[in-house]
This record gives structure tokens, sequence and C-alpha cells, in this order.
């Protein structure tokens, strides 16, 4: 069982590129959700879907996109890299309300 | 704003002793709390949990009380031993919510 998988662990872009961060969960979790760790701030909410075909903004949403055609598959996608997007991005699932959320092993992304 | 705050960003402990985590949140919609614990370059892993109509829930050698009037929880670790040296994260959602709020975190180093 592989839980919440995240691909790649490392990238590093150009200011201006774009690019798709990789998440997948083989828990047949409905929720899922990408948030974004920066130092003293914690972990910030940047996207989450509750179903296929259902998505939605969380507190900083500007500057990436995501979709949710599958139960299983959920990427963010980088419109156009900024420094600012600079920062560390966790993907995670949750099987429903009160219930604990798994998290995958986090994408490490630089943006020069 | 943000509504869990965890107001020490670290904490020093010997091992054997009792390492004390405090967390405060603002909203009170929120009804379920959890723990988390993060080692460096992984992802966040879940410790522990407790639902609004409890005052406290222990698993092992870690125990998390809520004090809903003062909207304040805190978890503590007995004994404290080497591997619990790590960033631990508290987080709420709110009543029919599946959204987490995450504090800033606090950084706990063991001592021997």
């Amino acid at each position: 069982n592989a839980g919440v998988t995240q691909t790649p662990k490392f990238q590093v872009l150009k200011t201006g590129q774009s690019m798709t961060l990789q998440c997948a969960q083989d828990m047949n979790h409905e929720y899922m959700s990408w948030y974004r760790q920066d130092p003293g701030m914690g972990l910030r909410l940047i996207h989450y879907s509750v179903g296929a075909g259902i998505t939605d903004q969380g507190e900083v949403p500007n500057g990436y996109n995501v979709s949710r055609s599958t139960t299983e598959d959920f990427p963010l996608r980088l419109l156009s890299a900024a420094p600012s997007q600079t920062s560390v991005y966790f993907c995670a699932s949750r099987r429903g309300l009160n219930t604990e959320a798994f998290f995958g092993q986090g994408t490490r992304l630089t943006v020069v | 704003d943000q509504q869990v705050k965890q107001n020490s960003p670290s904490l020093s402990v010997q091992e054997g002793r009792i390492s004390i985590l405090n967390c405060d949140y603002t909203n009170s919609m929120f009804d379920y709390f959890l723990w988390y614990k993060k080692y460096p370059a992984e992802g966040p892993t879940f410790l522990i949990s407790i639902s609004s109509i409890k005052d406290k829930n222990e698993d092992g050698r870690f125990t998390v009380f809520l004090n809903k009037s003062a909207k304040h929880l805190s978890l503590h670790i007995v004994p404290s031993q080497p591997g619990d040296s790590a960033v631990y994260f508290c987080a709420a959602s709110a009543i029919n919510d599946y959204k987490l709020s995450f504090g800033a975190g606090t950084t706990v180093t063991v001592r021997a």
C-alpha cells in the first residue's frame, strides 16, 4: 500500500516556466489537498478537492491550478513560476470528516 | 489571519522528561484537532487526534488535552525519547469541513 505518492521530489525552475507536480493516492480517499510549507508559516492550503470533478481554492491559490479527473490523481500546476513559489509542497488525502490526513513525502521546488 | 497558533517555535527537553507542546485556536467552529510530527525531508505523519466532545485522548506516550473554553490544546509526550526530536504541527478542522488549518509548528529537541 503506497499511500500518497508525490513526484518529483526535487525541482529547479526558471522564472516564467510552468510545471506540474504529480500526486496520486491508492486509498480511495475522496478528499485531497495541496499545501505549501514555508519557514515560520506552517502548512498553508493551496487548493483542495472533495471528489472527482470538484475542486476549490484554499488560502493561497494564486499562481496555481488543479484538476481532479479521477479519485486517485490530483496534480498541481504552476502556470508561470515565480521566486515566491519557492517552497516545499505537500499533497494529502483524507478518508472523510474527523479522520486523519495522510501526506506525501513532499516536493522541494526552487524557482530561480 | 492564522486561526491555529503555536506560539513556541522551539522546545528543548532532556531525555526521559515530559515534553509539553501548546496550541491555541480562534475559530469556535473547530471540532476536530490533530497533532502531526515531521522529520526533515519527509511528509508530516499523524500522531494523535481529539474530537471536541472529549477533553483528553491517550495513545501510548502521547496524550492530547483539549480545553474548549480556553480554545487551547496541548500535547504531552512522556517520557521523551531522542527519536521524538522533530517538528510538531497542531491542526484543526471545522464542523462538516474537510479542510485542515495548521499552526506554524514547534521544533522539539530531546537532549541525551
